[in-house]
């Protein structure tokens, strides 16, 4: 099984201040073929479902602000909010869909001050 | 609109079984891979069942293999997950989602309580 390690756990930051967190995988999510990272990010406000934010380790999913930026390839990976919203409190989890059994990060909560 | 609506949650005993459905509407339902997914209260998500468009192939991780049942009807638009001997560490909301690049779509979740 892939497993998915996302640090930090939580982060406290500040409105209009920079926040990146960390998704690593214990194997490649890079598939040769076709050159894509197979990995996603979500954010997963309170009392709310799961909301996909970006895919293939950098397409933004339609809709989404552009201060949402997914990058890295292979096993690591980040996700970048380049000015964080107030609205931007939520839970944010990777997950891998190289292959089965489709695993989940543990998610980094973020917290606004 | 993208719709996907889960049903079919509860209080259940131990051992006991369950049905869960899930109505998705505003796309072709027979061109999309659909997944089940929960989360245990106050903790993350967990993969549970995959299927195939055309419902050919399922796929499932080793904590549900052999108790639960991925289907889906595509001349009705529903995707259903049957789960049998239900244990206290299946307590979780279900949510039906849409295979994309990723999970795009979700529904509202239904709340499977597993209590005697």
């Amino acid at each position: 099984d892939i497993v998915m390690t996302q640090t930090p756990s939580s982060q406290a930051v500040s409105a209009g201040e920079k926040v990146t967190m960390s998704c690593k995988s214990s194997q490649s999510l890079l598939y040769n073929e076709n050159k894509k990272n197979y990995l996603a990010w979500y954010q997963q406000k309170p009392g709310q479902s799961p909301k996909l934010l970006i895919y293939w380790a950098s397409t933004r999913e339609s809709g989404v602000p552009d201060r949402f930026i997914g990058s890295g390839s292979g096993t690591d990976f980040t996700l970048t909010i380049s000015s964080v919203q107030a609205e931007d409190l939520a839970v944010y989890y990777c997950q891998q869909y190289y292959n089965f059994p489709l695993t989940f990060g543990s998610g980094t909560k973020l917290e606004i001050k | 609109e993208v719709q996907l609506v889960e049903s079919g949650g509860g209080l259940v005993q131990p051992g006991r079984s369950l049905k869960l459905s899930c109505v998705a509407s505003g796309f072709t339902f027979n061109n999309y891979w659909m997944t089940w997914i929960r989360q245990a209260p106050g903790k993350g998500l967990e993969w549970v069942a995959s299927i195939t468009n055309t419902g050919g192939s399922t796929y499932y991780p080793d904590s549900v293999k052999g108790r639960f049942t991925i289907s889906r009807d595509n001349a009705k638009s529903t995707l259903y997950l049957q789960m049998n001997s239900l244990r206290s560490e299946d307590t979780a909301t279900y949510y039906c989602t849409r295979v994309d690049g990723g999970f795009a779509y979700w529904g509202q979740g239904t709340l499977v309580t597993v209590s005697s």
